[in-house]
């Protein structure tokens, strides 16, 4: 079974362009959560989608967006980059049907704002 | 609310020294615990879980039992190898709602 991935590893990006990051789940699994993990900060929790719809939401301003497809996979996309937004942004699927349920990740995503 | 305080690191032991790493946590409802392990460059990897009061989660020599009356779940193993280096979280999954510890750095010297 292919396990979570995300593309692309690596990004660098310009202050003020925008971005756009994609995780594609674990196959059978319909619910995919992204967090950005920074030095400083650590693991922190942006969105959580379940089959097309967000569930769950952190505490990151409007500039951090998501969607979910049909097929499960998502992506999110970050606009007005600000060097602040330097991270590795991890998603991670479950299948979001028990009450329960454990995450798998994928390697991350790598972003770099110059 | 549900959150997760881990111990701080970094932890620096040598090679076949014990290792604790505690953890505890706050829920409302019943939470299932893990302990998740990420590698340099890499993602997090599950490492083991229990999901009900005293539940013992155990894989690759780790332990870590679910206390319900302390709400903890401490991470445990007897003799930590210099390929055990990594940054450890502990988490707590409940309806749906996934929470990680700050994590803790671990290095094993030889």
């Amino acid at each position: 079974k292919a396990g979570v991935t995300q593309t692309p590893r690596y990004l660098i990006k310009t202050r003020g362009q925008q971005v756009t990051l994609s995780c594609s789940p674990i196959s059978g699994h319909r619910s995919v959560s992204w967090y950005q993990q920074t030095p400083g900060q650590g693991l922190q929790f942006l969105f959580e989608y379940f089959s097309e719809t967000q569930r769950n939401k952190g505490n990151f301003p409007g500039r951090f967006s998501g969607r979910q497809f049909s097929n499960s996979r998502s992506e999110m996309n970050v606009s007005t980059l600000e060097l602040g937004d330097s991270a590795l942004y991890l998603c991670a699927s479950s299948t979001g049907q028990t009450m329960n349920t454990e995450a798998f990740f994928g390697q991350g995503t790598r972003l770099t704002v110059v | 609310g549900n959150s997760v305080t881990q111990m701080e690191g970094p932890v620096t032991l040598s090679e076949e020294a014990f290792l604790t790493i505690n953890c505890t946590y706050t829920a409302t409802g019943y939470p299932s615990l893990f302990w998740y392990v990420q590698y340099p460059g890499e993602g997090l990897q599950l490492l083991l879980k229990a999901t009900k009061a005293d539940d013992k989660g155990s894989n690759k020599g780790f332990e870590a039992t679910y206390r319900k009356e302390t709400t903890s779940f401490h991470l445990e193993k007897g003799s930590v190898q210099v390929s055990d280096s990594a940054v450890y979280f502990c988490a707590l999954s409940v309806l749906n709602d996934m929470r990680f510890g700050a994590g803790t750095r671990l290095t094993v010297k030889p």
